[in-house]
């Protein structure tokens, strides 16, 4: 009954490549983001989806797309891996986008060879 | 900008020691002050939520405090198990694209030893 699932938890690949990270909850919640961890433990928002729609957009690389296809789902796709994508990739969801605590899930390892 | 420091980066307590962790924010206007812990190779664990300054939460040995310019996680009678790394959080209201943004400080790791 986990209630923000990410696959994988660990994502070793080469740079140069394409790859997914798939998130789900089961909370029940409208809104849902992806933060990135880097090595020093700092945790940062990447992108945000409430109701289908990007509300939030950091200064990421466009390599970088978030696809939901329902409200439950928030996948990362990330073209042209760089050796500096190399992080800890979470996945949260909220009840609405302003003064919720967002619950997070345990994190993808992503490593860049 | 809005920005969160959390001091110390780490607190070795002997198990009972009680102590405290400090969160400084500056925030354009505050929508809430987030408290979570999170331990080695997992994700954070929501703990508490504040909203205005002179608010309290309670949660076993944990207790969170907020002024208008930061906020404490008190920790009486520590145990082992609450061993893990404590997150500040603070979400703005500021408009333009950081609007709902969690801004997270860099951590205070905790270790207690029986």
């Amino acid at each position: 009954d986990t209630a923000v699932s990410q696959t994988p938890k660990y994502l070793v690949t080469q740079m140069g490549n394409d790859k997914s990270i798939k998130c789900e909850q089961n909370l029940g919640h409208d809104t849902m983001y992806w933060y990135k961890q880097d090595s020093k433990k700092f945790l940062k928002i990447m992108f945000s989806y409430n109701n289908k729609e990007l509300i939030i957009n950091e200064t990421v690389p466009n390599r970088f797309s978030p696809k939901s296809p329902d409200k439950a789902h928030l996948n990362l796709h990330i073209n042209s891996l760089e050796l500096g994508d190399s992080a800890v990739y979470f996945c949260a969801s909220s009840q609405g986008a302003f003064g919720q605590p967002q619950h997070f899930g345990d994190g993808t390892r992503l490593s860049i060879l | 900008e809005d920005q969160v420091t959390q001091s110390p980066e780490a607190l070795r307590l002997q198990e009972g020691e009680s102590s405290s962790l400090n969160c400084s924010y500056t925030v354009s206007g505050l929508r809430g002050l987030f408290w979570y812990r999170q331990d080695p190779g997992k994700g954070p664990e929501f703990l508490f939520t504040l909203y205005s300054a002179g608010e309290e939460k309670e949660k076993e040995r944990l207790k969170a405090t907020l002024t208008k310019k930061e906020s404490f996680l008190h920790i009486t009678a520590p145990k082992p198990e609450d061993s893990a790394t404590y997150l500040c959080a603070v979400q703005g209201t500021h408009y333009g694209g950081s609007q709902g943004n969690l801004i997270f400080g860099k951590g205070t790791k905790l270790s207690v030893k029986p």
